[in-house]
C-alpha cells in the first residue's frame, strides 16, 4: 500500500517551454502533498506544500509564478515549471500524506528535468 | 547549528556487517522520526517510522530514538550489497508539518 506515482520520470525540453509533472497517490487519498527539489548528492529541498482544494504554500525563495502547483483532487497534484531555463534542471520529487493524524510521507520516484 | 545533522559518509562495510547510521537534532518539538532509503535516481523509500523515544524493529532494521539526547539511529543487521544506497533521516513535529531531512549517508556494502 501507500504507492505514489510520479510522471514523467524523465523529460528533456528546450529552454522557454513549460513542463508539467504529475503526482498521484494510487491507493490512498492524499490530503497533503509536498514538492521537493534535489540536486546531485544533496538532500531534498522543500519547495511547497499543497492541500487539496486550497492554494499551495511556497517556501521562501521559491517563485510561485515559476512553479505552479495545483492540487485538484485527493489523488492528484501537478507541478508546472513555466518558461523553464537550464538552471531549472534538477530532480523533482513529490510526496503525499494520507488521511488521519500523523501519517508518514510517501514519495514518488522523482522526475529528472533537463532543460537544454 | 543546523536543525538535523547527519554524517554524509561515504560509509563502506563488508557484506554481513552491522551498520549503524545516526542523526542528531536540535528542535525539541520533533516527535516523529523516519528513516528513508534512496537509491540513485529514485525517490526516497520509507523504511522506519517511529513516534517519540524507543526502539522499533522490522526485519533486519532497527530504529532507535532517544529524545533526551536528541539522537536517532538506524541499525542494519546482516547487511547486503542491495542495501547500498543513501539513507536519509527525517523528522517533524505534530500534524502534517513538513519534514526536516538530514543530508543523507551514502552506504556501500561490499560483497
Amino acid at each position: 500500500g501507500a504507492v505514489v506515482s510520479q510522471h514523467p520520470s524523465w523529460v528533456i525540453c528546450k529552454s522557454g517551454t513549460s513542463v508539467k509533472i504529475e503526482c498521484r497517490s494510487l491507493d490512498f487519498q492524499a490530503t497533503t502533498m509536498f514538492w521537493y527539489r534535489q540536486f546531485p548528492k544533496q538532500s531534498l529541498m522543500l519547495m511547497a506544500t499543497s492541500n487539496e482544494g486550497s492554494k499551495a504554500t511556497y517556501e521562501q525563495g521559491v517563485e510561485k509564478d515559476k512553479f505552479l502547483i495545483n492540487h485538484a483532487s485527493l489523488t492528484l497534484s501537478t507541478l508546472t515549471v513555466t518558461s523553464a531555463h537550464p538552471e531549472d534542471s534538477s530532480f523533482y520529487i513529490c510526496s503525499a500524506v494520507g488521511r488521519g493524524t500523523n501519517q508518514p510521507q510517501h514519495f514518488g520516484d522523482g522526475t529528472r528535468l533537463s532543460i537544454l | 547549528q543546523k536543525e538535523v545533522e547527519q554524517d554524509p559518509g561515504p560509509l563502506s562495510v563488508p557484506e554481513g556487517a552491522i551498520v549503524s547510521l545516526n542523526c542528531t537534532y536540535s528542535n525539541s518539538a520533533f516527535q516523529y522520526f523516519m528513516w528513508y532509503r534512496q537509491y540513485s535516481r529514485k525517490g526516497p523509500e520509507l523504511l522506519m517510522y517511529t513516534y517519540s523515544s524507543g526502539n522499533k524493529e522490522d526485519g533486519r532494521f532497527t530504529a532507535q530514538v532517544d529524545k533526551s539526547s536528541k539522537y536517532i539511529s538506524l541499525f542494519i543487521r546482516d547487511s547486503q550489497p542491495s542495501d547500498s544506497a543513501t539513507y536519509l533521516c527525517a523528522m517533524r513535529g505534530s500534524g502534517n508539518t513538513p519534514l526536516v531531512f538530514g543530508k543523507g549517508t551514502r552506504l556501500s556494502v561490499i560483497a
